[in-house]
């Protein structure tokens, strides 16, 4: 079955950076692009961007240009969000998600555990 | 960027009894294709959200066919014909016509 297995907790001062993992299994990685969403606490949703594992294009979020980079390694079937020059406000728990990209459209349809940053001095 | 906005913010709905949630974004969402890229997810307590209903009214593989999507242009709606207790949670809509790619605020369904 499908499966997305993220990398744990993370705990970083005010202008760190984190790199998020997520091993995907039981498909072929290179067929889905991955997405990358992040849940503050007890807030919605928020898309930080996405990746194609087929050919590493990438589109960000216009509020995450500059700060976040978004990378694969086909040969572990896995991929991986850096963001840079932390703040307070980056405290969330950060989610990859499967694209399914058809018609146009693309919807997420298997989703990691999520991984919780916290940026703490 | 789009912005999505749904109602109500809070649903408390007695079992059985059926439910209804309004998404509605500041440009229309179907393109000339006839496709609309309006999607539904569900996050229930402490786990990871979990796709509902994609293009609109396309009930993802494995969701209870008590869940419906419909609507067109800047108006759409998710229906559960009959609530259950394993229904609590959270719901999104998001669209998926142009990056940024952008959620609802979200509704949390309660059982009264």
């Amino acid at each position: 079955q499908v499966q997305l297995v993220q990398s744990g907790a993370e705990v970083k001062k005010p202008g760190a950076s984190v790199k998020v993992s997520c091993k995907s299994s039981g498909y072929t990685f290179t067929s889905y692009g991955i997405n990358w969403v992040r849940q503050a606490p007890g807030q919605g949703l928020e898309w930080m961007g996405w990746i194609s594992t087929y050919n590493g294009n990438t589109d960000y979020a216009p509020k995450l240009q500059g700060r976040v980079t978004m990378t694969t390694d086909t040969s572990a079937n896995t991929a991986y969000m850096e963001l840079r020059s932390l703040r307070s406000d980056d405290t969330a728990v950060y989610y990859c998600a499967r694209e399914v990209d058809l018609l146009d459209g693309n919807w997420f349809d298997s989703w990691g555990q999520g991984t919780l940053v916290t940026v703490s001095s | 960027d789009i912005v999505m906005t749904q109602s109500p913010l809070s649903l408390p709905v007695t079992p059985g009894e059926p439910a209804s949630i309004s998404c509605r974004s500041s440009q229309s969402l179907q393109r000339s294709n006839g496709y609309k890229y309006l999607d539904w997810y569900l996050q229930k307590p402490g786990q990871s959200p979990q796709l509902l209903i994609y293009l609109g009214s396309n009930r993802a593989s494995g969701v209870p066919d008590r869940f419906s999507g419909s609507g067109s242009g800047t108006d759409f709606t998710l229906k559960i014909s009959r609530v259950e207790a394993e229904d609590v949670g959270v719901y999104y809509c998001k669209q998926s016509l142009q990056t940024p790619i952008t959620f609802g605020q979200g509704t949390r369904l309660e059982i009264k």
